[in-house]
């Protein structure tokens, strides 16, 4: 079964400070992957997506992703943040054997200190 | 734009009541989905449909149906609410070929009292 792996639920960073959350999958079959985004009393938006092509994704809000096969991550990166980049992010990876379903990482909250 | 609406955005339902949650979309996606997000939990998926009067279960079921009687429309029901789902909802819809990429409501802030 596929599953995906958010270390640390809390994340604090400075504003003008690098974001970095790191997202690691487990996969038999090369997967798609995703990071979403949740604003307070949101549903989840796409950031952006991985599905085959260049490793390295580029998304809204001027984030970005790095898909790195050999170490089965798909970490998400911004260079400076913003104080309207607090939210929640998730991680997700779905595969074409698994019923169309969508396997998500627990999620990281997000705060920005000014 | 795709758009998935889902009927109310916070509701507040007695102990043993019947609730119904309503999702719409109108990008003619085969898949939709309900989960429950809930702190420290992440999102845990109770039920999904590949097709009309189609359903599979999720990972957490119990205490919950749905209905899915035309392609638009996906309704998850709680037969008798408990205050253990007090809970946020939130329902998705995907197409069903590759990269099965979903598409999110708003969700409904349910409580239980």
């Amino acid at each position: 079964a596929q599953s995906v792996t958010q270390l640390g639920s809390h994340v604090s960073v400075s504003e003008g400070a690098l974001v970095l959350l790191r997202c690691n999958y487990s996969s038999s079959v090369p997967p798609y992957l995703f990071w979403y985004v949740q604003y307070p009393n949101q549903g989840l938006q796409l950031l952006l997506k991985y599905t085959t092509g260049a490793t390295l994704v580029k998304g809204i809000n001027g984030f970005e992703a790095e898909f790195k096969k050999s170490e089965t991550s798909f970490h998400l990166t911004k260079p400076s943040a913003h104080m309207s980049d607090a939210a929640e992010y998730f991680c997700a990876v779905s595969v074409p054997t698994w019923n169309n379903r969508l396997a998500f990482g627990k999620g990281n909250q997000v705060v920005v200190i000014p | 734009d795709v758009k998935v609406t889902q009927s109310s955005r916070y509701l507040v339902k007695r102990t043993g009541e019947k609730v119904f949650l309503e999702c719409v979309q109108d990008m003619d996606h085969e898949n939709m989905f309900w989960y429950r997000q809930d702190p420290g939990l992440g999102l845990r998926l109770i039920y999904f449909s590949y097709d009309v009067k189609m359903k599979e279960k999720g990972d957490i079921p119990e205490g919950y149906s749905v209905s899915r009687e035309k392609k638009e429309r996906f309704s998850l029901i709680l037969e008798s609410a408990s205050t253990n789902q007090t809970s946020m909802y939130l329902c998705a819809s995907s197409l069903a070929q590759p990269p099965y990429e979903q598409y999110f409501g708003p969700g409904t802030r349910l409580t239980v009292t």
